[in-house]
């Protein structure tokens, strides 16, 4: 039974290059989360989405940043234009239900994301 | 001042010891905790959540929660080298329209030595 699944587990671009980071969350699970921690800092929250539907993205940068959960595929981060200070480290959690912001997620092992 | 306070640490313990792990929180509305492990390079991992003030036992692990101090606990007993990590505390607000986030502690990177 596979957990939340995360890809790539490290990632590099360049100064205005795209980022698409991938997740697809354990099975039976619909609800997916994305944090991002920065170095020395605590996960913060960026969005929740469900299939086919952002349901909290008030963690998430006004601009550059943009997230999908399609009916069929992964959960999809996409950063666009990157900069230096989007270097962190992104997890991806998921739940069955949309409870499980109660009761802790089950996360991912996350993509590290350096830019260069 | 932050939402939730955690000391980063670093932490040093001998095998066997008992270890003490805290947060405070400033946002009185914060009604759900729990507490995540995370070994180096890797996800949180959930250890625990609790709800109502007072301790839960699971194992070697216990949470305390005094929502009148606004200050919650992870005991871990009979420490063991395989415990080394950071102890990272999440809490959240009763459900509000909108609001799906865990407020995270920066974390307590924990090292129990043989």
């Amino acid at each position: 039974n596979a957990g939340v699944m995360q890809n790539p587990r490290h990632l590099v671009r360049r100064r205005g290059q795209e980022a698409r980071l991938r997740c697809s969350p354990m099975k039976g699970h619909s609800h997916v989360y994305w944090y991002r921690q920065l170095p020395e800092e605590g996960l913060k929250f960026m969005v929740y989405l469900q299939k086919e539907n952002i349901i909290d993205e008030s963690g998430m940068p006004k601009e550059r940043f943009s997230a999908e959960f399609p009916k069929e595929g992964p959960s999809i981060l996409r950063i666009q234009q990157v900069v230096r200070g989007d270097s962190a480290a992104y997890f991806c959690a998921s739940s069955p239900t949309g409870q499980g912001v109660n009761y802790g997620y089950t996360f991912g092992s996350g993509t590290r994301l350096t830019v260069v | 001042q932050k939402e939730v306070e955690q000391d980063p640490g670093p932490l040093s313990v001998p095998e066997g010891a008992i270890v003490s792990l805290n947060c405070t929180y400033s946002n009185s509305a914060f009604q759900y905790f729990m507490w995540y492990r995370q070994y180096s390079r890797k996800g949180p991992e959930l250890l625990m959540y609790t709800y109502s003030s007072g301790n839960k036992e699971d194992g070697r692990f216990t949470a305390q929660v005094d929502k009148s101090s606004k200050y919650i606990s992870l005991f871990i007993r009979d420490s063991q080298p395989s415990d080394s990590a950071t102890y990272l505390c999440a809490m959240r607000p009763l459900r509000r329209a909108g609001s799906y986030q865990l407020t995270f502690g920066k974390g307590t990177k924990l090292s129990v030595i043989p």
